[in-house]
């Protein structure tokens, strides 16, 4: 069976400092990848995607950053953190040409 | 005007209620419908998916589509208090950017 797995599941960061977001899918190839962003009683926000490793497209402009180092694994960066980045940042995958998305446990986010 | 919009209750039912959960959206190219369910600080879990209009059921849950009125519904039977949660609709078209749509999730209490 797949299983996806974010890390950290809290994070206090202050304004300025970097970030760094980890997802990674186990049990499965070759998955499409997504990074959505959760405000506190809104919907899901696509930030990025990815089909492939290096591949990424971006839906929002932002200070945020995605990378793909690997096949299953799927990073959230920033360089310098703004108060409005804080929230609940969702790793989700997918099968390749399948629409159904699957998500992880989610990382909350604070930035003060 | 938001591409999908669902009621954000709170919607408060007694235990064994009939529930029913609604979305509309504006975008006829949408073709394929999803229900994510959302307990409070975890990642959504898919519940149904559905791509043609009518009824599906799962269980307790039947997801109902109506495209020429461009609206959704998800009916849960029995409700349990284990049914408190966030509920999300969301959908994707069957042409160009492949990502899904998310409503802002209706928050729904069922009372012992």
């Amino acid at each position: 069976s797949q299983t996806i797995h974010q890390w950290p599941a809290t994070l206090v960061q202050p304004v300025g400092s970097p970030l760094s977001l980890e997802c990674t899918v186990e049990g499965t190839s070759n998955p499409n990848l997504y990074w959505y962003r959760q405000a506190a009683g809104r919907g899901l926000q696509l930030l990025f995607y990815s089909v492939g490793i290096g591949q990424i497209s971006s839906e929002v402009p932002q200070n945020l950053s995605a990378s793909r180092p690997q096949d299953r694994q799927f990073i959230l960066s920033s360089k310098k953190l703004l108060l409005s980045d804080s929230g609940f940042y969702l790793c989700a995958w997918s099968r390749p040409h399948t629409d159904t998305q699957y998500f992880g446990p989610g990382t909350r986010l604070t930035v003060l | 005007q938001k591409e999908v919009e669902q009621d954000p209750g709170p919607l408060s039912v007694p235990e064994g209620a009939i529930v029913s959960l609604n979305c509309t959206y504006s975008n006829s190219a949408f073709q394929y419908f999803m229900w994510y369910r959302q307990y409070s600080r975890k990642g959504p879990e898919l519940l149904m998916y559905t791509y043609s209009s009518g009824n599906k059921e799962d269980g307790r849950f039947t997801a109902q589509v109506d495209k020429s009125s461009k609206y959704i519904s998800l009916f849960i039977r029995d409700s349990q208090p284990s049914d408190s949660a966030t509920y999300l609709c969301a959908m994707i078209s069957d042409t160009g950017r492949r990502a899904l749509t998310f409503g802002s999730g209706t928050r729904l209490q069922v009372q012992p």
